[in-house]
């Protein structure tokens, strides 16, 4: 799977949105972009995904740029419990190869 | 239940002692993964298995590490002649259809924290 940058970390203030920006400027036409994110002490979630165009759901927002070489993953409205190391993945469309996660971001909600 | 479960959630072993780690997958799904995850780091693939067959082994770091599915429900990650580089949490996931599908969701468990003294 291609490979994403991210930054190490990010610090968001309470009830305030988040853009949590990832760089996959390798992706390739048919991968999908993933976010899953790590509570403390948890397993990771599985948060949102999309291939082209953005995407919606309860927990977040999924924008995907134009050239597919970026995209950001947009936490309205940012709680305390949304603490945590959020990660980007890409996935091949049928490469049949598991999720590989990177360092991720380690955001912090301040209250 | 709903979700994933693993078990024990803390094991302490002594160096060269042998430890098993179970993992209860959410019901009907066809896919299970094992992870490995240090301290500070993302996790790391293991293993994989589609039902019962193991597909994939590929990350498993030694012929220490052995993990099997053999009714492909539950799956078993035994660790033999344990060291201390092998402390970690290792992380259970399944989901609902195969790896060949890239929109795969995973779902995971909350993980069994290993360490070896």
């Amino acid at each position: 799977d291609a490979k994403t940058t991210q930054p190490n970390s990010m610090e968001s203030n309470e009830e305030e949105p988040v853009h949590l920006p990832c760089n996959h400027s390798t992706i390739s036409g048919t991968d999908y972009i993933h976010w899953y994110r790590q509570l403390p002490s948890q397993g990771p979630e599985y948060v949102i995904h999309g291939l082209t165009s953005n995407v919606n759901n309860r927990m977040a927002s999924l924008a995907i740029a134009e050239d597919r070489k970026s995209s950001t993953l947009i936490l309205h409205r940012a709680t305390l419990r949304d603490a945590a190391v959020y990660y980007c993945i890409l996935r091949a469309y049928s490469g049949n190869t598991p999720l590989v996660f990177g360092k991720g971001t380690r955001l912090s909600v301040i209250a | 239940g709903a979700g994933v479960s693993q078990s024990p959630r803390y094991k302490v072993a002594k160096r060269g002692q042998d430890v098993a780690l179970r993992c209860d997958p959410i019901s009907g799904h066809v896919s299970l993964f094992w992870y490995q995850q240090a301290l500070g780091q993302g996790p790391e693939f293991l293993t994989y298995f589609q039902n019962e067959a193991q597909l994939d082994k590929s990350g498993l770091p030694s012929d220490r590490f052995f993990a099997e599915r053999p009714e492909g429900s539950v799956s078993t990650l035994k660790i033999q002649r344990t060291q201390q580089e092998d402390s970690a949490v290792y992380l259970c996931a399944s989901s609902l259809v195969g790896l060949s599908d890239g929109a795969n969701v995973l779902t995971f468990g909350a993980g069994s924290r290993l360490t070896v003294l």
